[in-house]
């Protein structure tokens, strides 16, 4: 299967904890996206890479989160001090050439944090 | 704000009949659309993608663009109970090519 990847696929954290979430985007893929989505709501936009460059962080939800895509390859999402209203499900989806290209999604990170 | 709206349902149809999914969205100068189908638990999976006016037929799929009402549906011929899912309608967002979506319709096909 050569589809986009994550790791874990599941995580129970207790609060204040960092968490690191891991995306293998489908190898001829420029583009990577994170999403998170909450129960009830379609899935919400975090920030994207193209290659290497983070092209758009503005919309991570506060500093305490971070991504990074060393290489243009795979890409790292980490929640420091993590807090009960992180709990979601982390969504990472790739894509190739121009902005309106179909992205396609992994299976997610299920996040639970007690 | 660009917003993508839906009606969350739950849309319940019988088995063998017609399903009409439908979308309104604010950004007039929005270029791409798109229909995912999420099974409970699961991510996203792509259904049909659509850039022009008109019809998109895939298999039991047909998707419906009308730029100038802003609008885009999607219509399942011959319901199968393997479809009842949520549907997400997603559009694209500029020039970052993030998605904008829907917060989904809950699909229910009855056999």
């Amino acid at each position: 299967d050569t589809g986009v990847s994550q790791d874990p696929r599941h995580k129970i954290t207790k609060r204040g904890q960092n968490v690191t979430f891991r995306c293998d985007p489908i190898s001829e893929h420029n583009r990577l996206y994170w999403y998170r989505q909450t129960l009830g709501q379609g899935p919400e936009f975090l920030t994207y890479f193209q290659n290497e460059a983070q092209l758009e962080k503005s919309r991570l939800l506060s500093d305490r989160f971070s991504a990074e895509r060393p290489k243009g390859s795979f890409s790292t999402l980490e929640i420091q001090r993590t807090e009960q209203g992180d709990s979601a499900m982390y969504l990472c989806a790739s894509s190739w050439g121009q902005s309106q290209e179909t992205q396609y999604f992994g299976p997610g990170t299920r996040l639970l944090v007690l | 704000q660009k917003e993508v709206e839906q009606n969350s349902g739950p849309l319940s149809v019988p088995e063998g009949a017609i399903a009409s999914l439908n979308c309104t969205y604010s950004d007039r100068g929005s270029q791409s659309f798109f229909w995912y189908r999420q099974y409970s638990g699961k991510s996203p999976e792509l259904i049909m993608s659509i850039y022009s006016n008109g019809d998109k037929e895939d298999g039991r799929f047909t998707a419906q663009l009308n730029k100038a009402s802003q609008y885009v549906s999607l219509l399942i011929r011959d319901s199968q109970p393997s479809d009842s899912a949520t549907y997400l309608c997603a559009v694209g967002g500029g020039s970052q090519g993030n998605l904008i979506f829907g917060k989904g319709t809950k699909l229910s096909v009855k056999p």
